[in-house]
């Protein structure tokens, strides 16, 4: 059974700062996506990671993909209010037979103070 | 262009009563997915339909929850009879086409979700 593991959970940061979101998962794959949930609302995509190196950037935030390490991180660069939200990381486990629901992590809620 | 859409946003019933939820995907999109996302918890996928069959219903708990996708347009989910760990969010997705041909990779679109709460 594939497993993606998010961290941290949950995340306190000042405006202006870095910080980086991690993301495990625990069988081969070169799908990744990374997604925001803000309270109340439905699933916004951020970045979709197709290979290994693969690295996204938009805004303040950049993804990368390591697919040997069977890792991805989500950078946050010099934080602002807007940020605020849930982020989660999904993979698509090639099930196979047409199969590409993907397995979400729990999310890192992220709160950014001024 | 409309994005995925869901009714109603919100339900409240007491347990062993029955409720359905319906979904609309985006125009053309051939495959539509359901998901549940328990508070405090990434989305888990239920059903995934490919026009209007079922590819992959491996999590869903078919003794009270069942799926149909008439003419593979709409779904509508129900859940007969409701548990109280059946509260939830229900999200629907759909994306243009199946992701599982090499090289081919669409994203998927999510629906605002219906907010279930059962008492």
């Amino acid at each position: 059974e594939l497993k993606v593991e998010q961290n941290p959970l949950f995340l306190s940061m000042q405006e202006g700062k870095n910080y980086t979101i991690y993301c495990n998962y625990s069988t081969t794959s070169d799908r990744l996506y990374w997604y925001r949930q803000d309270p109340g609302k439905s699933l916004e995509s951020l970045f979709v990671l197709l290979s290994n190196g693969a690295v996204k950037q938009e805004g303040r935030l950049m993804a990368s993909l390591d697919t040997k390490a069977r890792l991805s991180t989500l950078h946050i660069t010099a934080a602002v209010h807007d940020l605020s939200a849930t982020y989660f990381c999904a993979v698509d486990p090639y099930s196979g037979g047409g199969a590409d629901g993907l397995t979400f992590g729990k999310g890192t809620h992220l709160i950014i103070q001024p | 262009e409309a994005g995925v859409a869901q009714s109603p946003r919100y339900k409240i019933i007491e347990k062993r009563q029955s409720v359905a939820f319906w979904c609309n995907p985006i125009s053309g999109h051939a495959t539509l997915y359901w998901y549940q996302q328990i508070l405090g918890q990434g989305p888990k996928l239920l059903i995934q339909f490919q026009n209007n069959g079922v590819v992959d219903d491996s999590q869903l708990p078919k003794d009270r929850f069942s799926a149909e996708r008439l003419k593979g347009v709409d779904s509508t989910l129900k859940i007969q009879p409701a548990k109280l760990e059946d509260s939830a969010v229900y999200l629907c997705a759909s994306s243009p086409t199946g992701r599982y041909k090499v090289g081919r990779v669409t994203e998927a679109f999510f629906g605002q979700g219906t907010r279930l709460t059962v008492v």
